[in-house]
């Protein structure tokens, strides 16, 4: 395993349709993150998991945006009736659990990502 | 409310020298820093971190250095290589929130011959 994988890398669409995208996180860890990155900014959180638990949600995943992560392993985000305002970078990440306080956070690994152009 | 800055949003060093991205926080319950390194059309790739524990971290030619006091830390790169050109991101996070990162705009930095 090299790494967290991403497809596709690039989806064209039109404004209205649906997409999804899918990440496989690196096999060992259990926590899996997704980002958002527009052009001239940093990466937004949007969600993460821990197993196939959604634990958080950011106020910026509107009710068009549900991501899943049915069986712990690989997840996947989709976006319904899409907005020329999706277009974006949608970058996963994966990091062991979190060991607690008092140990060092876990690094966060990421993806290639995905580039979603809405037309 | 951005709760980490990066005001430079561009660095020019020639090759040789000494690189020195800054980066600012405002969320005094950050405790855990990163930096990525992004070239276009990848996903962030992890550098180096630092725990609020320490005041200096360094990773061959990576260097990252924290002033809790100042809210403020900079990542040193000596000696600069033309591959080191890229936008280069800091992160934050904090226990509690399960590591979610939260990032700064980024610098970009071009290394010149």
């Amino acid at each position: 395993d090299t790494g967290v994988s991403q497809d596709p890398r690039h989806k064209i669409t039109k404004r209205g349709q649906n997409v999804t995208f899918r990440c496989d996180p690196i096999s060992e860890h259990n926590r899996l993150y997704w980002y958002r990155q527009t052009l001239g900014q940093g990466p937004e959180f949007l969600t993460y998991f821990q197993n196939e638990a959604q634990l958080e949600k950011s106020r910026l995943l509107s009710d068009r945006f549900s991501a899943e992560r049915p069986k712990g392993s690989f997840s996947t985000l989709e976006i319904q009736r899409t907005e020329q305002g999706d277009s974006a970078m949608y970058l996963c990440a994966s990091s062991p659990q979190d060991r607690g306080r008092g140990t060092p956070q876990e690094t966060q690994y990421f993806g290639p990502g995905t580039r979603l152009l809405v037309l | 409310d951005q709760q980490v800055k990066q005001n430079s949003p561009s660095l020019s060093v020639q090759e040789g020298r000494i690189s020195i991205l800054n980066c600012d926080y405002t969320n005094s319950m950050f405790d855990y820093f990163l930096w990525y390194k992004k070239y276009p059309a990848e996903g962030p790739t992890f550098l180096i971190s630092i725990s609020s524990i320490k005041d200096k971290n360094e990773d061959g030619r990576f260097t990252v250095f924290l002033n809790k006091s100042a809210k403020h830390l900079s990542l040193h790169i000596v000696p600069s290589q033309p591959g080191d050109s890229a936008v280069y991101f800091c992160a934050a996070s904090y226990t509690g929130t399960a590591s979610k990162l939260t990032f700064g705009t980024g610098t970009r930095l071009q290394v010149t011959l």
